[in-house]
């Protein structure tokens, strides 16, 4: 079976604070996602990586930076977190073309 | 943009009916769709993925694609409670390299 995990379930953080998710697959995957989802916007993405130290912006990457040093990890970091950036972030993985799976999802609340 | 367009819902069916989700996309190149079950407070979960006109049957599940109509269906027979949660529809292509493209989701409840 397919296994994405994530740092933490649950976060609180206070303004202007450094964030760090992380994400680890175990499935040998080549391309890894970060989204976050707020009620009625759906998913959106804010980075993918489809290679080692590779990464691509998605359509919400400001405030956010990425990691991804070894295939199977890849972090999502909050340079200053702000209450806007208080959200559920999901992280999914994939071969090339095929299916996402995601992790458990982490809810982060900025205070 | 390249957008996937869902009916938000709620879509409400009694206990043992047939619901039915829909989906529509813009990108003429998407190649290939998938639906996401996801139950409140958790994460999306992989039921279904098509990448061939026509129908694709998994239990209680039938995907169904119409690529000239861009439009991506999910039939769910004898529905239970169970299945009451929000239903995402995906879309990747080639164009895209590695992205889906991801609806806002259908909320269903299933009434016992």
């Amino acid at each position: 079976d397919v296994k994405v995990t994530q740092s933490s379930r649950y976060l609180v953080k206070r303004t202007g604070e450094k964030v760090f998710l992380e994400c680890v697959q175990d499935m040998d995957h080549e391309n890894m996602f970060w989204y976050r989802q707020d009620p009625g916007l759906g998913l959106r993405l804010i980075y993918f990586s489809y290679d080692v130290k590779m990464k691509e912006k998605g359509d919400i990457p400001e405030g956010y930076s990425v990691s991804r040093e070894k295939k199977e990890r890849f972090s999502l970091i909050l340079e200053s977190a702000s209450t806007n950036q208080t959200s559920m972030y999901l992280c999914a993985s994939s071969k090339k073309g095929y299916e996402q799976y995601f992790g458990p999802g982490t809810r982060l609340t900025v205070t | 943009q390249k957008e996937v367009e869902q009916n938000s819902g709620p879509l409400s069916v009694p206990e043992g009916a047939i619901a039915s989700l829909n989906c529509t996309y813009s990108d003429r190149g998407s190649q290939s769709f998938f639906w996401y079950r996801q139950y409140s407070g958790k994460s999306p979960e992989l039921i279904m993925f098509i990448y061939s006109n026509g129908d694709k049957e998994d239990g209680r599940f039938t995907a169904q694609l119409n690529k000239a109509s861009q439009y991506v269906s999910l039939l769910i027979r004898d529905s239970q409670p169970s299945d009451s949660a929000t239903y995402l529809c995906a879309a990747g292509s080639s164009n895209t390299g590695n992205q889906f493209y991801f609806g806002t989701g259908t909320s269903l409840t299933v009434i016992p």
